[in-house]
């Protein structure tokens, strides 16, 4: 089945600084590849998603890179805030099947300092 | 839209007691997938269902059991509950079960056994 490695699993930044989260993937089928933020108590929130047939996706802060060669993909935060804080999780879709479902990775803990 | 919502949100049992989790999706949405999240192991897929059908399954025990209704709401049961299964249990909507569909998250159950 698919595999996703995510690093690091602690990030420290300080306020205004850049954030980078990598994660790399087993299947070469993956075709999904979704960012879930989840805070103290809460579930995981979608912040960003990139699909196969695109490079590279960016919404505000929030850029997320893809590497179908390497079988990578990175989450870029620009200009990070205190409220950036929490655990940020990458996600693989199984493949082309239609009842695949997520594989996630570890979790990156980020802390951004004021 | 209402989001995905989960009942209850807290659980104390003890060992050898059963559970039942409720999870009622965003309207509209057909495919509620369970996931079990722990701090050793991050976020594991349980099973997903469509249309009152179990789809994929994940690496549990069947302990682990699930079930959907035809308003798409679905609970998860586990029976005969062992420490390690205390855990934050999370579930997930999407419309269909496509691939390439964003899951929503629920707030999850924190289930302590004991």
């Amino acid at each position: 089945g698919e595999n996703v490695e995510q690093h690091p699993s602690t990030l420290s930044v300080q306020e205004g600084d850049s954030a980078v989260i990598k994660c790399t993937y087993s299947d070469s089928a993956s075709n999904y590849f979704p960012w879930y933020k989840q805070e103290l108590g809460k579930g995981p929130q979608l912040i960003i998603d990139i699909r196969s047939n695109v490079g590279e996706k960016k919404d505000q802060r929030i850029a997320v890179t893809l590497n179908k060669t390497a079988k990578h993909f990175s989450l870029h935060i620009t200009e990070t805030q205190p409220e950036d804080s929490a655990v940020y999780f990458c996600a693989a879709s199984m493949g082309n099947s239609g009842y695949s479902t997520l594989t996630f990775g570890k979790g990156t803990m980020l802390l951004v300092s004021p | 839209k209402a989001g995905v919502t989960q009942t209850p949100r807290y659980l104390i049992k003890t060992r050898g007691q059963q559970v039942t989790l409720s999870c009622s999706p965003i309207s509209g949405h057909r495919s509620v997938s369970w996931y079990q999240q722990t701090p050793g192991q991050g976020l594991q897929f349980l099973f997903e269902y469509f249309s009152e059908t179990q789809r994929n399954k994940g690496n549990f025990p069947g302990r682990f059991s699930g079930r959907q209704f035809s308003n798409s709401r679905s609970e998860m049961n586990v029976s005969t509950l062992e420490l390690g299964d205390s855990a934050l249990y999370l579930c997930a909507s999407r419309p269909l079960a496509s691939s390439q569909e964003t899951q929503y998250f629920g707030p999850g159950t924190r289930l302590l056994v004991l």
